[in-house]
């Protein structure tokens, strides 16, 4: 089975720190993605990754940086955490032609 | 305006009922996804379709390409099929990923 890993479920960082949500997949997918999930607003797509070294902004990169150093690690950064990012942020894997693995999620409280 | 619209979007069904997901999308794509979130969080991916139908235990997901419509169908629901259920679309063009808000599905016993 696939597995797409985020290194921690819960969360809690203040506001103006730089905050670091690491993902690891072992399937050697090309694609990975970061999205966040909120009430009433559904998942939302930050960025994604075709390949190494490769970023493309999703919906709402505003705030968010990501780094794919390795094909199995795709990091998502806050440069300075607010409130407003204080959500669910969830990262996903997959191949073209076949469907997405998610990982279980992080959930993010900036105090 | 949403590119993906979902309904209904809350859904109560007695156990064994069967039950219909509808999904709408208004962009051309590649392949339309439908995912599964417990609560807690965890999301699974149930179903990626390009054209045509597609079965798994008891859940079918059909597309129509032309109307630009997609249905997610459970036979003989089970509370274990409680969850939010969210049909996400891959544009055709630009890489960009569309998603519905979620249908929240309770089956009741």
């Amino acid at each position: 089975d696939v597995k797409v890993t985020q290194s921690s479920r819960y969360l809690v960082k203040r506001t103006g720190e730089k905050v670091f949500l690491e993902c690891v997949q072992d399937m050697d997918h090309e694609n990975m993605f970061w999205y966040r999930q909120d009430p009433g607003l559904g998942l939302r797509l930050i960025y994604f990754s075709y390949d190494v070294k490769m970023k493309e902004k999703g919906d709402i990169p505003e705030g968010y940086s990501v780094s794919r150093e390795k094909k199995e690690r795709f990091s998502l950064i806050l440069e300075s955490a607010s409130t407003n990012q204080t959500s669910m942020y969830l990262c996903a894997s997959g191949r073209q032609i076949y469907g997405y693995t998610f990982g279980s999620g992080t959930r993010l409280t900036v105090v | 305006k949403n590119e993906v619209e979902q309904s209904p979007q809350n859904l109560t069904a007695q156990e064994g009922e069967f039950i219909t997901i509808n999904c709408s999308y208004s962009v051309g794509i590649s392949a339309l996804h439908w995912l599964q979130q417990h609560p807690g969080g965890g999301i699974v991916s149930l179903f990626m379709l390009s054209s045509g139908k597609k079965k798994h235990g008891r859940l079918i997901a059909t597309i129509n390409i032309q109307e630009k419509h997609s249905s997610l169908h459970i036979t003989a629901s089970h509370p274990r099929d409680s969850a939010v259920y969210i049909c996400a679309v891959r544009s055709n063009t630009g890489n960009q990923f569309y998603f519905g808000t979620g249908t929240s599905l309770t089956v009741i016993p």
